[in-house]
């Protein structure tokens, strides 16, 4: 599973765009990145995957570059309550019955001041 | 309705007693999960079921064991509980893709 690294912490405003990046340099071919986001007390929360080019939903914004190698998750207008700990995950292992194994990092703390 | 449901939410009990979190999705899902995240919130995956079949099992003490009744439940049986057992356990389950929907955890404090 490649290995990701990302920012520990940041901090910004509310209202303002929020991009967060992550380094992947040994992603494979295969693999896929997802972006996870944890509130205190909660679980993890998917926020949304992507394999290349930009990917969007309600929520966030994925920018994949043409060597894969980082990711950009992009959160628009964030609000006091998009503050949370954000997981880049990627890899994706070839289901002998449909398990994935999951690694999470570090993740990055994201903090929105008002 | 909630999705991945564990119980309970929180746990307090005595070094060298065994006790049991139990979970349940309504999702429909094949495959479930148990991971571990412990005080520097490093979240670590124990166990993967699918279709009540074990497929992961990682290094976990022995004291630790899952049972799936059925594929829309995945308890944690744990043994001779130890002080560093103390972290937040969470749920999971998936179908078919890298996407994995959590359960809410449960705190376990082993005093």
């Amino acid at each position: 599973l490649a290995k990701t690294t990302q920012p520990i912490s940041m901090d910004s405003y509310e209202g303002q765009e929020v991009n967060i990046t992550c380094s992947h340099n040994n992603i494979a071919t295969n693999d896929y990145i997802t972006w996870y986001q944890q509130f205190p007390s909660q679980g993890p929360r998917f926020i949304i995957q992507g394999y290349k080019t930009k990917v969007t939903n309600e929520v966030a914004s994925l920018f994949i570059p043409a060597d894969r190698k980082s990711s950009t998750l992009s959160l628009p207008r964030v609000s006091l309550s998009d503050t949370a700990v954000y997981y880049c995950l990627v890899g994706l292992i070839p289901p002998p019955r449909f398990v994935y194994k999951i690694i999470f990092g570090k993740g990055t703390r994201l903090h929105i001041l008002p | 309705d909630t999705a991945v449901s564990q119980t309970p939410k929180y746990l307090v009990t005595q070094m060298g007693n065994d006790k049991s979190i139990k979970c349940e999705q309504n999702l429909g899902h094949d495959t479930m999960y148990w991971y571990k995240q412990d005080s520097k919130k490093f979240l670590k995956i124990m166990f993967s079921y699918n279709n009540k079949e074990l497929i992961i099992n990682e290094t976990v003490p022995n004291r630790f064991s899952p049972k799936s009744p059925d594929k829309a439940h995945l308890n944690l049986h744990i043994n001779s509980l130890e002080l560093g057992d103390s972290a937040v356990y969470f749920c999971a389950s998936s179908q078919d893709a890298p996407i994995q929907y959590f359960g809410a955890g449960t705190r376990l404090s082993v005093l």
